[in-house]
């Protein structure tokens, strides 16, 4: 199984400063295709995941442009360039390359 | 827009059984060319892919419910399901129906396996 490694694991962010979350993959994401399938989501407390990022830097629907994603191979980041309140959560990277899909262990962002 | 809404949780006994159903909406016409899958959640904790239905038709399921677990899908009815059975006290969790490879989610919904 491909195994997904988040740091930090907590992160303590101030409003209006930018915040990055790092993931890395035990194996290669890049798929026959040439795609790199691995994706960024974010749970608010008590509600449903929301994907942020498909294929490591398009944003989905909705996403506003302070989120970004980066990196290639088995190194991957998420990047907030300006926190907001909003921004508040666990943050998940997820590939999809093979069977099992797996999840990093979540990234909680809270403000300081 | 596009909205999944999972029923059929609750409360059951270890060992006993559940079937999950996930109905979506808005994209229909289209709902069976799209890989389905369940995720789950245990109180708590992170995010397990538990069963895909890929768009191919393939099945896959997590080791911790493969044997016990049964994805399916009625294209007819725009349905998903999960048939859970053996249930054991970890498999205590908030159940997400998600499309493809997690653009949508449902709500969510709570089994809880307890004596």
């Amino acid at each position: 199984d491909v195994v997904m490694t988040q740091s930090p694991l907590s992160l303590p962010v101030t409003l209006g400063q930018p915040a990055s979350i790092s993931c890395r993959s035990s194996q290669s994401l890049v798929f026959s295709d040439g795609d790199t399938y691995l994706n960024w989501f974010h749970q608010r407390p008590g509600q449903s995941p929301r994907r942020l990022i498909y294929k490591v830097s398009n944003r989905d629907s909705g996403v506003p442009d302070r989120f970004s994603g980066s990196g290639s191979g088995t190194d991957f980041t998420l990047k907030i360039s300006r926190v907001e309140a909003e921004d508040v959560g666990i943050y998940y990277c997820m590939h999809s390359i093979q069977w099992p899909w797996t999840f990093g262990q979540g990234t909680k962002v809270e403000i300081k | 827009e596009v909205q999944l809404l999972e029923s059929g949780g609750g409360l059951v006994q270890p060992g006993g059984s559940l079937r999950l159903s996930c109905v979506a909406s808005a994209f229909i016409e289209t709902f069976s060319s799209y890989g389905m899958s369940w995720v789950r959640q245990a109180p708590g904790k992170g995010l397990e892919w538990v069963s895909l239905f890929h768009d191919d038709n393939a099945i896959y399921y997590a080791d911790s419910v493969k044997g016990r677990f049964a994805i399916s899908r009625d294209n007819s009815k725009n349905t998903l399901f999960l048939q859970m059975n053996s249930l054991r006290v970890d498999d205590t969790a908030v159940y997400y129906c998600t499309r493809g490879r997690g653009d949508h989610w449902g709500q969510g919904i709570l089994v809880t396996v307890s004596s």
